[in-house]
């Protein structure tokens, strides 16, 4: 089953307010990342977190790492229509020697 | 480069029958990892295979393998489907160090009757 939690599962905003996605995991990560799957899409990489309180941003798009390398966030300011889709966090667990997905959590925005 | 590309794109089975799905990464990766998509279990790893060997493996039953060849294309079998088994299935390749940048094929759609 799962070991990497993701919430929420929806969330339906109007344009121009923030979203904030969640990631959690059961065991410590050496790595997350994140992804973009727009409607009828695939999988499309967005970024990479490597270090403990790690933050980095793309234009409206601000990521962070925990302190303890077992959660991570994304948010995203001032919603456009195009961020619609939904987003996944994947994270490299040794302890499974694999990538794990979050279930991901779907964005609509009502413009 | 050329993307990842996986066929076919649509299949439709009835139970019982077994399905082949094949993936073509992209030119110069290695690795090839493949996930089962469904609305309600989100993306699950299925398992990844690397110089044409099984090198991680996820929790699905022994009626899902796959295989990779010298060239890296993978295929991914299903024996005897179930209905549950219906779900987009996703692969993706990587150079081959773990813990890269998964590039994701636009999948195989596999409806089960």
């Amino acid at each position: 089953g799962q070991q990497v939690m993701q919430i929420p599962q929806y969330q339906h905003v109007q344009e121009g307010e923030d979203f904030t996605t969640y990631c959690n995991s059961s065991t410590t990560l050496s790595n997350i990342q994140w992804y973009k799957q727009r409607p009828g899409g695939h999988p499309v990489f967005l970024i990479q977190l490597v270090k403990s309180g790690e933050v980095k941003k793309q234009k409206r798009l601000t990521f962070q790492f925990g302190e303890a390398k077992k959660n991570s966030s994304l948010h995203i300011t001032a919603t456009q229509t195009t961020d619609v889709g939904t987003y996944f966090c994947a994270g490299f667990s040794y302890n499974n020697n694999d990538m794990r997905f979050g279930a991901g959590t779907r964005l609509t925005v009502k413009p | 480069k050329a993307g990842v590309t996986q066929t076919p794109r649509y299949l439709i089975k009835t139970r019982g029958q077994q399905v082949t799905l094949s993936c073509s990464p992209i030119s110069g990766h290695r690795s090839v990892s493949w996930y089962q998509q469904t609305p309600g279990q989100g993306l699950q790893f299925l398992f990844e295979y690397f110089s044409e060997t099984q090198r991680n493996k996820g929790n699905f039953p022994g009626r899902f393998s796959g295989r990779q060849f010298s060239n890296s294309r993978s295929e991914m079998n299903v024996s005897t489907l179930e209905l549950g088994d219906s779900a987009l299935y996703l692969c993706a390749s990587t150079p081959g160090r773990e813990q890269e940048t998964q590039y994701f094929g636009p999948g195989t759609r596999l409806l089960v009757l």
